[in-house]
């Protein structure tokens, strides 16, 4: 059974980097059939999607997100990574984590990153 | 860049009617939109991929069909346990885009 795994900071201060991790278990992060990705729920709002990434290091990442992200890959740890730069209090959600099939189909549990002084 | 419109914003309904989600793509993209079970304090659930394939373990209460550019998700037969906000998903190129959502709700 696949699972994934976010973890990082829970609480941002303004302008600075947010940095997340996502740990996959039970399948390898290695395999051609899947990318893998970040979604994002603000209070109140909808899901959002913010990026993916191949694990030969392929990415892509929403337009209005673009020059803030940067995702990165580590097959030896079998994880990969989300870093998005100036945040501010609009970034405040919950950050899945999940793989990408023809939809996706294993997230991890969410962690909330609230950005406050 | 493929954006996705959804309808209803909510929906109300008994238990045991059937109801409908509608999901319009800004362009065609064939069959290739996933539908979202998503209740709070959880983690999103895939519930249809390819428009019209159930995900494995999903109740067959569950149905999407659709093409191009409009889809539908039908819930039939309304349980107790699927008040939650439903999401369809554009999964033909990136950017991924997801619908706003549609909330359900039981009378």
């Amino acid at each position: 059974q696949v699972q994934l795994q976010e973890s990082g900071p829970g609480l941002v201060k303004p302008s600075e980097t947010l940095s997340l991790t996502c740990s996959v278990s039970g399948g390898s992060i290695s395999n051609s059939d899947y990318h893998w990705g970040w979604i994002r729920q603000a209070p109140g709002k909808g899901l959002e999607w913010i990026g993916s990434i191949f694990y030969l290091g392929g990415t892509h990442y929403s337009p209005s997100l673009k020059s803030r992200l940067t995702m990165s890959v580590d097959t030896s740890k079998n994880q990969f990574s989300l870093k998005m730069t100036s945040m501010t209090a609009a970034d405040t959600a919950v950050y899945y984590c999940a793989r990408l099939s023809q939809g996706y189909d294993y997230w991890g549990q969410g962690t909330l990153v609230t950005v406050s002084s | 860049d493929i954006q996705m419109t959804q309808s209803p914003a909510s929906v109300s309904a008994f238990v045991g009617e059937r109801i409908t989600i509608t999901c319009r793509a800004s362009k065609d993209i064939s069959t290739w939109v996933a539908w979202y079970q998503h209740k709070a304090g959880q983690a999103p659930k895939l519930l249809m991929h390819l428009g019209v394939g159930l995900q494995s373990g999903v109740s067959s209460r569950f149905s999407g069909s659709g093409f191009g550019t409009d889809f539908t998700l039908t819930i039939s037969g309304l349980q107790p346990e699927d008040a939650a906000t439903y999401y369809c998903q554009q999964a033909n190129s990136f950017p991924l885009a997801f619908g706003g959502g549609t909330k359900v709700e039981l009378k």
